[in-house]
């Protein structure tokens, strides 16, 4: 049962393009979603979130959709940069922002190309 | 301020035995979670800790099991090893005024 879904595991743009990477969600009980970068090696690091009275957050060339009707999210960067290669994953919660428990999707590979 | 620190780093286990991971979450932060991650299945949610009582759990059988100390500090086992359980295993915490915040996490084999 997979609650959070990100249907493209990977995803290749161009220096200074816009990337956009999908998550779908089928729990409509879930009230606050983050987004969350990853390198090798390392553990997730937080982006950019949104809650569910809203339905767009940004922060500086981070930007974050909510659909709420279609359960859809998406996260935009613009200008892509080469540093921002990494596994993206897009996370769920209900409750509160901060329940401790996330429901992440499978995470989609972006590669930035110089 | 000092991030989620996780010990150790990297993990090599037999089949059959238990291991024991350690997390110290970020001060003052009291809720720390459990995330298991394996190129198959993901990050998935092994269950979360706050003032040293269990708040959640995820889909995981009884072998994978955890506890939170008075200083917040956790632990997780896993007992009777399988080589399935290889994974990344991710500590993180949170504060009702911070999202997760993860450590780097421990790298379990089983062999």
């Amino acid at each position: 049962d997979q609650q959070v879904k990100q249907n493209s595991p990977s995803l290749s743009v161009q220096e200074g393009r816009i990337s956009i990477l999908n998550c779908d969600y089928t729990n409509s009980m879930f009230d606050y979603f983050l987004w969350y970068k990853k390198y090798p090696a390392e553990g997730p690091t937080f982006l950019i979130s949104i809650s569910s009275i809203k339905d767009k957050n940004e922060d500086g060339r981070f930007t974050v959709f909510l659909n709420k009707s279609a359960k859809h999210l998406s996260l935009h960067i613009v200008p892509s940069q080469p540093g921002d290669s990494a596994v993206y994953f897009c996370a769920a919660s209900h409750g509160s922002s901060n329940t401790g428990k996330l429901i992440f999707g499978q995470g989609t590979t972006l590669q930035v190309k110089p | 301020k000092a991030g989620v620190t996780q010990t150790p780093r990297y993990l090599i286990k037999t089949r059959g035995q238990q291991v024991t991971l350690s997390c110290s979450p970020i001060s003052g932060h009291r809720s720390v979670s459990w995330y298991q991650q394996t190129p198959g299945q993901g990050l998935q949610f092994l269950f979360e800790y706050f003032s040293e009582t269990q708040r959640n759990k995820g889909n995981f059988p009884g072998r994978f099991s955890g506890r939170q100390f008075s200083n917040s500090r956790s632990e997780m086992n896993v007992s009777t090893l399988e080589l399935g359980d290889s994974a990344l295993y991710l500590c993180a915490s949170s504060s009702p005024a911070a999202v997760e915040t993860f450590g780097s996490g421990t790298r379990l084999t089983v062999v």
